[in-house]
């Protein structure tokens, strides 16, 4: 059964500075793996989306790369700014035994202090 | 606006009371799926369904039922609700399934059963 685990489940940065985001999973016999943002009570906004065979993605202060061999993405986020604070999730989509299953992480609230 | 809906946003019911949170996605998405956010649990997939007619049980389907009669709806039923279903349920639609999918969710069905 796929696990996903992000670590830190808090982080708090002052603006300006560059950070990353942890994922890490168990199965890594996966499809693709996404990154999303939560804002409170609010939907989630697909950030960026890497497919198995990429090593990496890039939107604008965004990049997330992908190492699937040892179960891990990251997400950078440069020059933070304090509308990036929010909850960050991490996907990871498998095909276990015919079904189709998307697995997520339990998040990381990041807050950037003004 | 290329988006998906769901209704209600809002809604507090009694044990036992049938009801309905409809989906649609105006993208000509085959995939669709349902999940719901606990605190501590993370997201948790219901169903999904591949296309049409297709459904499938995600890791959390006890005490739910999804109907895929036509392309751009997948409502979620909750024939006898309970407490343990009051939860924040997403509805996500991607072009396709593995693979192909950046998932794209909707804003979020707050339930409250008593």
């Amino acid at each position: 059964k796929q696990e996903v685990t992000q670590i830190p489940a808090a982080l708090s940065v002052p603006e300006g500075e560059n950070l990353v985001l942890n994922c890490s999973f168990t199965d890594s016999a996966i499809y693709n793996l996404q990154w999303f943002r939560q804002d409170p009570g609010k939907g989630l906004t697909s950030l960026l989306l890497i497919q198995s065979s990429q090593r990496e993605q890039t939107s604008g202060r965004l990049n997330a790369s992908l190492d699937k061999s040892s179960g891990r993405s990251t997400l950078y986020i440069a020059a933070s700014q304090p509308g990036d604070s929010a909850t960050y999730l991490c996907a990871v989509r498998n095909r276990n035994f015919g079904n189709e299953k998307l697995t997520f992480g339990t998040g990381t609230r990041l807050t950037i202090i003004p | 606006e290329a988006q998906v809906t769901q209704n209600p946003r809002y809604l507090i019911t009694v044990t036992g009371k049938k009801l309905t949170v409809t989906c649609s996605q105006n993208m000509n998405h085959e995939y669709m799926s349902w999940y719901r956010q606990d605190p501590g649990l993370g997201l948790r997939q219901i169903y999904y369904s591949m296309n049409v007619e297709v459904t499938d049980k995600g890791d959390v389907p006890e005490g739910y039922k999804v109907s895929r009669k036509e392309k751009r709806n997948f409502p979620l039923i909750l024939e006898s609700p309970s407490p343990n279903q009051t939860s924040l349920y997403f509805c996500a639609s991607s072009l396709g399934g593995a693979g192909t999918g950046e998932l794209f969710f909707g804003e979020g069905s707050r339930l409250t059963v008593l």
